[in-house]
């Protein structure tokens, strides 16, 4: 059975970068086929796709954070990461990292439990 | 880039019909038959309920379905039981190889 599990730090400086990790278990991020995603949520709003990576190394990131994230996967740690760069209050939120599918990668099943990120100086 | 349209509650009695819609675009909810969507209790992850407008996963309760017309999708939970009272969120594909959610309803069970 697949799960996920975040990891990172909980608070985070203004203007500094912002790291998380998922742990990948039950399955291999290499596999052939398989994308990984993240996506976030601030407290008592809704939920936003961040970006997804594809098995291969293709990434797709939402347009508003493009500039400022990057997704990538370690297949020897079998886990994929989060960076996002000079990250504001508005980034302050809880991060999920899930498995994307469908023929667009575009459903989500599963998901990590989430780990909130505080950006505060 | 503009979340998906979504009402901001909803109720209804148990036993119940209610309907949740999700209103996008061509790009997106119209353009494609890949609207997904995910119950989620408070500080709990989202879970998938519906994918590619009305496929249920296994595991999910035959209350809940999915339909669409045109550029808006709906959920709809027959027989309403007061573990449904959650939030509601629908996604979709977009034309640019992006996915964007709803901005979620929160389903009370009077």
């Amino acid at each position: 059975q697949l799960q996920l599990q975040e990891s990172g730090p909980g608070l985070v400086r203004p203007s500094e970068t912002l790291s998380l990790t998922c742990s990948v278990s039950g399955d291999s991020v290499s596999s052939t086929g398989y994308f990984w995603g993240w996506i976030r949520q601030p407290p008592g709003k809704g939920l936003e796709w961040i970006g997804s990576i594809s098995y291969s190394g293709s990434t797709y990131y939402t347009p508003s954070l493009k500039t400022r994230v990057s997704i990538s996967v370690d297949t020897s740690k079998n886990q994929f990461s989060l960076r996002l760069t000079s990250v504001t209050a508005a980034d302050t939120a809880v991060y999920y990292c899930a498995r994307p599918s469908g023929y667009f990668y575009h459903y989500f099943d599963p998901w990590g439990q989430g780990t909130l990120v505080t950006v505060s100086s | 880039q503009s979340a998906l349209t979504q009402p901001a509650s909803v109720s209804g009695s148990p036993g119940q019909s209610i309907t949740i819609s999700c209103t996008g675009t061509s790009s997106d909810v119209g353009g494609y038959n890949y609207v997904s969507w995910y119950q989620q209790y408070p500080g709990k992850a989202p879970k998938l309920m519906i994918s590619d407008v009305s496929n249920r996963p296994s595991g999910v309760s035959n209350r809940f379905s999915g339909s669409k017309s045109g550029n808006t999708a709906s959920l709809t939970i027959s027989g309403l039981q007061a573990e449904d009272e959650a939030d509601y969120y629908c996604s979709s594909y977009r034309s640019d190889s992006t996915v964007v959610f709803g901005g979620g309803t929160k389903l009370t069970v009077l």
